[in-house]
C-alpha cells in the first residue's frame, strides 16, 4: 500500500545547526510530496512541496528534494533557530477524484534550543 | 480570511454520548478531510469528500459518520462515544487533487 516513513524524534539541537529530518514513501504511481508543519497549539500548515522527481521545494529557509531513485524527501535546513520548534510531518497525495487524499507520516517533533 | 474553522475547540463526552464536530471552509474548496492525531501516531484519515453529496471512507472509519450537504460545510458525527475516540480532530480542505491542504485549529475530544 501507499505509505511515508519519517525519523522518529524527537530531535534536539542547537540554534545555528544543521537540520535534516529523513522522509521515505511507499506508493504506487506519481505522488506529490509535501512537508507541513504543527507548531504548538495550531493545526498543520503546508511549509514546502514537491509535485514531479528531482522538483526542490523551499520555504523558510528549508529545502526538500523530491528522489525518485531513493523514494525519500528529506527535509534539510543550514541553520535552524529557536522558533523552528514544531512538530514536522511529512505526507504524500497520490492521483485525484475520488482517490485523492493525503497520506501522512508519524511526525517528528523538533526542539531547537538557544 | 476565515480559512477552515472548526467547532469546539475542546470536548468532553461520557461512553454511549453523541455529537457533531462542525466544520466549514469559505475557500470553494472541493475536497475535505477529517483527520484524528493521536500522539505519536500521525494522522489517520477518518473520511473524506471530494463534492457536494459525495463522502468515502478513510483508514478509520468505524464509530464515524459524515455528510456533505453542501460545498462548505463537512460535519463529523459521533453516535456512541467510546475511549478509543479520545483523540484530536482535524478538519481540513484542498482545492484539488495533489494541492495544498488548509487545516483547521483542531478539536479536542475526551472520552471518559
Amino acid at each position: 500500500g501507499n505509505s511515508v516513513t519519517q525519523m522518529e524524534g524527537p530531535v534536539t539541537l542547537s540554534e545555528e545547526a544543521f537540520l535534516t529530518i529523513n522522509c521515505t514513501y511507499t506508493a504506487t504511481g506519481y505522488p506529490s510530496l509535501f512537508w507541513y508543519v504543527q507548531y504548538p497549539g495550531e493545526g498543520l500548515q503546508l511549509l514546502l512541496k514537491a509535485t514531479k522527481a528531482d522538483d526542490k521545494g523551499s520555504n523558510k529557509g528549508f529545502e526538500a528534494t523530491y528522489r525518485k531513485e531513493t523514494t525519500s524527501f528529506h527535509l534539510e535546513k543550514g541553520s535552524v533557530q529557536v522558533s523552528d520548534s514544531a512538530v514536522y510531518f511529512c505526507a504524500l497525495s497520490l492521483g485525484g477524484g475520488a482517490t485523492n487524499k493525503l497520506i501522512f507520516g508519524t511526525g517528528t517533533l523538533l526542539a531547537v534550543q538557544p | 480570511n476565515a480559512g477552515v474553522t472548526q467547532t469546539p475547540k475542546f470536548r468532553i463526552l461520557k461512553i454511549g454520548q453523541s455529537m457533531t464536530l462542525q466544520c466549514t471552509q469559505d475557500m470553494n474548496h472541493n475536497y475535505m478531510y477529517w483527520y484524528r492525531q493521536d500522539p505519536g501516531m500521525g494522522l489517520k484519515l477518518i473520511y473524506y469528500s471530494v463534492g457536494a453529496g459525495i463522502t468515502d471512507k478513510g483508514e478509520v472509519p468505524n464509530g464515524y459518520n459524515v455528510s456533505r450537504s453542501t460545498t462548505e460545510d463537512f460535519p463529523l458525527r459521533l453516535e456512541l462515544a467510546a475511549p478509543s475516540q479520545t483523540s484530536v480532530y482535524f478538519c481540513a480542505s484542498s482545492y484539488g487533487a495533489n494541492t495544498e491542504a488548509f487545516f483547521g485549529q483542531g478539536t479536542r475530544l475526551t472520552v471518559v
